[in-house]
């Protein structure tokens, strides 16, 4: 099983809603990730996490908050967007340290309006 | 810093064959990927390079490295319309040890006309 499965594919959301974006795997990747692709953009890394501990905050705002609940599990929290937040968020996972391959989920298109 | 370029667009005839060309500039990078991505979709990883290859094939695939002149590419032989995507090198971002961050980048959109 090679899959990072994400969930919702797609979400639209207003100003002042509050929600959250799933993500899991079942490899035993110790390392997950969050990457933001907006349209015809590369994926920019927001987050890192290692051992289900927070390594690397890629000066994301505050209205992104991660969590790693345990180590198949990774969410990001969503409050107070911004339109120019809309993208498609990719979850990423893999082993810890340097040069591993890294498996991306589907992404959540996500929609600020 | 690290910057990762590509062309931005390639267009050939199905069953020709297909070169992507990538440049990057962190020397330190040991490991360089490259991913396809087809329209409303996540990244699919193809194929990857260590630094001390300078040649990797791969069923239609071939990754081609020079590293003095930090310059990647990947060849499709015998390209087929299902390969229209857009194709990311990337590098992984000599960090903390933390994980395989990596830098993109900005895509080539392949258009495969039959």
């Amino acid at each position: 099983d090679t899959e990072v499965t994400q969930t919702p594919k797609h979400l639209v959301m207003g100003m002042t809603n509050k929600k959250s974006l799933k993500c899991e795997q079942h490899m035993g990747h110790r390392a997950m990730y969050w990457y933001k692709q907006k349209a015809k953009k590369p994926p920019e890394l927001m987050f890192v996490y290692s051992y289900e501990k927070l390594s690397i905050n890629e000066s994301v705002p505050s209205r992104f908050s991660p969590e790693c609940p345990n180590s198949s599990l990774l969410n990001l929290h969503l409050h107070a967007l911004q339109p120019e937040d809309s993208a498609l968020y990719l979850c990423a996972s893999s082993t810890r340290g340097l040069n591993t391959e890294a498996f991306f989920g589907q992404g959540t298109r996500l929609t600020v309006v | 810093g690290e910057d990762v370029e590509q062309s931005l667009f390639l267009s050939v005839r199905e069953g020709d064959s297909s070169v992507i060309n990538c440049t990057y500039t962190d020397s330190s990078s040991t490991y360089l990927y490259w991913y396809k991505q087809e329209p409303g979709a996540g990244l699919q990883l193809l194929t990857y390079i260590f630094s001390n290859m300078d040649m990797k094939q791969d069923q239609r695939l071939t990754v081609l490295l020079n590293k003095k002149d930090k310059h990647l590419s990947l060849r499709i032989a015998d390209t087929q319309t299902g390969d229209s995507a857009i194709y990311f090198c990337a590098e992984s971002i000599n960090g903390n040890n933390a994980g395989n961050m990596l830098t993109f980048g900005g895509g080539t959109r392949l258009m495969v006309k039959p």
